[in-house]
């Protein structure tokens, strides 16, 4: 079945630092991908998505790319702020209707 | 207007109780969703339902039990509390179309049993 795999965390940076989380799946056919972000003790908020390959998703200074040659989705920040500390989490969506598959979360702690 | 709406925020209750938790959507979206995240963050689908209609009933206990009163409303029903279900369980929605339509998710329920 469908998968998402992103790394392991938790990522621990400098202000003005750059970030890269990396996410790859396993599909069949042609998904949609996002990222949503998790703030402590709140819910889950779409970041960005990209619904074809080559489509890049940007919001608030994040960017990911679909990339199916590499079936990759990274997430990339040039320079994160402290309150950019979250959990994000790589996510498909194989058909409309479906439901989401998410990944198991990468932990962002940003100190100053 | 919150457009995913959960209600209670936090429930701490016994072990054997019933409990329900309530979500409530003003967005007009033909699909709603319950997620299950554990304590390591991990989020699992667990229902899903289309106009009243269940289409995904993952692996879950049947103590468990979806109900949809109306296309706005998705409720869960938990029989028989358990310890392993202290979790945060998020409502979602979306509208049908296309595999690219944003999941809009509640801000989350948690649940603590003791």
């Amino acid at each position: 079945g469908d998968s998402v795999t992103q790394m392991e965390g938790p990522v621990t940076l400098s202000e003005e630092a750059f970030l890269t989380i990396n996410c790859t799946y396993t599909a069949t056919g042609y998904p949609s991908l996002f990222w949503y972000v998790q703030y402590p003790g709140e819910g889950l908020q779409l970041l960005l998505k990209a619904t074809k390959a080559d489509d890049k998703g940007s919001n608030k200074g994040f960017e990911a790319t679909y990339r199916k040659e590499t079936t990759s989705f990274h997430l990339e920040k040039g320079s994160v702020q402290v309150s950019d500390s979250a959990v994000y989490f790589c996510a498909l969506r194989g058909q409309a209707g479906t439901a989401l598959i998410f990944g198991k979360g990468t932990t962002l702690s940003v100190s100053s | 207007d919150t457009a995913v709406s959960q209600t209670p925020k936090y429930l701490v209750t016994q072990m054997g109780n019933d409990k329900s938790i309530k979500c409530e959507q003003n967005l007009g979206h033909d699909t709603m969703y319950w997620y299950k995240q554990d304590s390591k963050k991990f989020l699992k689908i667990m229902f899903s339902y289309n106009n009243k209609e269940l289409i995904i009933n993952e692996t879950v206990p049947n103590r468990f039990s979806p109900k949809s009163p109306d296309k706005a409303h998705l409720n869960l029903h938990i029989n028989s509390l358990e310890l392993g279900d202290s979790a945060v369980y998020f409502c979602a929605t979306s509208s049908d179309g296309s595999s690219g339509n944003t999941i809009y998710f509640g801000e989350g329920s948690w649940l603590t049993v003791v």
